[in-house]
């Protein structure tokens, strides 16, 4: 069955690289998009940008600057990697892919605080 | 970059009411828009695509209509599971949640 699992350093300092692995099973990244979503603590969902089947990316335009998604095939692995982090980056990333609807299968969702 | 406008932010229903909860874009979306329901604690879940699809395993006490710059889900018969935050997702035109609907029960 479809299965995403995210994983990452759960702290990060503010000015420093954040970096996310989101590890698949079920299908192939090469069928398939993979996107990034994050929810801030007690607040809404934001798209944070995607991976597609092709290997290109999309990104929020707010975030465009900071972030940077990429991929390992052979290991069924998405990374998010977003630099200059600042508090307001504190939140739950979600990896999700598609399937009719955009976000159809989730991750249970990785905490990652900045803070010193 | 379109804006989606939820309301109410919070709604209180109690069990069987028929519940409307809306969403309004800052301009036309082509009916391109997903309605996610997230429970305490969990992830969201896709419940309806392009405006009145029923995702697969989805209780059909809910539905979706709309078109333009206004949508809506409807809840037919409230049930106690269905207490969560209810969002709104438009991908006419880059990718845009709205802020979200609590639901509880009066």
């Amino acid at each position: 069955q479809v299965q995403l699992k995210e994983s990452g350093p759960g702290l990060v300092q503010p000015s420093q690289t954040l970096s996310l692995t989101c590890t698949v099973s079920g299908f192939s990244l090469t069928s398939n998009s993979v996107h990034w979503v994050r929810q801030p603590p007690g607040k809404g969902l934001e798209w944070v940008g995607a991976i597609w089947s092709g290997g290109s990316t999309d990104y929020n335009s707010a975030l465009k600057s900071r972030l940077s998604i990429s991929r390992d095939t052979s290991k069924s692995q998405v990374f998010l990697k977003m630099n200059s982090l600042q508090t307001e980056d504190t939140a739950i990333y979600f990896c999700t892919r598609p399937a009719r609807g955009w976000f159809a299968y989730w991750g249970q969702g990785t905490l990652v605080t900045v803070s010193s | 970059d379109i804006q989606m406008t939820q309301s109410p932010s919070l709604l209180s229903a109690s069990v069987g009411d028929r519940v409307t909860l809306n969403c309004k874009a800052s301009q036309n979306i082509n009916k391109n828009l997903e309605w996610y329901q997230q429970k305490l604690g969990e992830a969201p879940k896709l419940l309806i695509y392009y405006t009145n699809n029923l995702q697969t395993g989805i209780s059909s006490r809910f539905s979706g209509s709309g078109s333009g710059t206004d949508y809506t889900l409807t809840i037919s018969s409230l049930q106690p599971e269905d207490v969560a935050t209810y969002y709104c997702y438009q991908y006419n035109s880059g990718n845009t949640f709205g802020a979200g609907t609590k639901l509880e029960l009066k």
